[in-house]
């Protein structure tokens, strides 16, 4: 498995401001993916960011309101911007453990509890 | 459409009853892996296991028990003797392997609640 750590572990933010979570595994990872969790519900998959390229977002997201980064195997953030009310959930990073040789098991981060008023 | 069915919302119990939580799945394609996750109430996911397709024979962990069926297209998660501890909310999810790039579809997910 892979320990990963996220930052903050929780924030409450104003609507119309953004907040950056970042997201750090122990060991390097070719696969790094950002889900969300709205209160009550199963989880979403936001995108997929793999190092030295774009992130790929599923249907419903889009880059100007969850930007990613991923600058190395080690590390990624997500931001989202412009929040509303409704961005209020948790936020997790996964990451496939094995680095080179994925292992296909996604193992997740503690997540990012993020409450918007 | 790849999709995960668990129609339990909320199971209660009390402890040391077994209990079994269902999972149903939808896939069209031929390699794929099943997962079974727990969130406590503090929040992080934890891995409890993985199935590939390949693979139906039933795994036992302890108290904790999977029997995966292709015929049904079922993954279902028994735990026996439950123990106050087990109160979580259990995911069932699927992941596509080649089609999907490893994207996991969960299911909406049961909360169990073991009662003293």
């Amino acid at each position: 498995s892979a320990v990963i750590s996220q930052k903050p572990s929780r924030d409450i933010c104003q609507r119309g401001t953004s907040l950056t979570i970042q997201c750090q595994v122990d060991s390097q990872v070719t696969m790094m993916f950002w889900y969300r969790q709205q209160p009550g519900q199963s989880l979403t998959l936001i995108a997929t960011a793999n190092q030295g390229s774009e992130a790929t977002y599923e249907s419903g997201f889009v880059i100007d309101k969850f930007p990613i980064s991923r600058p190395n195997l080690t590390f990624s953030t997500l931001t989202v911007s412009n929040m509303s009310p409704e961005d209020s959930s948790i936020y997790l990073c996964s990451v496939e453990a094995g680095g080179w040789t994925s292992t296909d098991t996604q193992y997740f981060g503690p997540g990012t509890r993020l409450t918007v008023l | 459409a790849q999709k995960v069915t668990q129609a339990q919302t909320e199971i209660s119990v009390v402890e040391k009853e077994d209990v079994t939580l269902d999972c149903v799945y939808e896939t069209r394609d031929t390699t794929y892996y099943l997962f079974w996750y727990k969130q406590p109430p503090s929040g992080e996911l934890v891995f409890l296991i993985r199935r590939n397709s390949f693979d139906e024979q039933n795994e036992i962990s302890g108290r904790y028990s999977w029997n995966f069926q292709k015929s049904t297209s079922s993954f279902n998660f028994t735990i026996t003797a439950s123990q106050v501890v087990d109160s979580a909310v259990y995911f069932c999810a699927l992941s596509e392997r080649y089609n999907q790039g490893g994207k996991l579809i969960f299911g909406q997910g049961t909360e169990l609640s073991v009662k003293p």
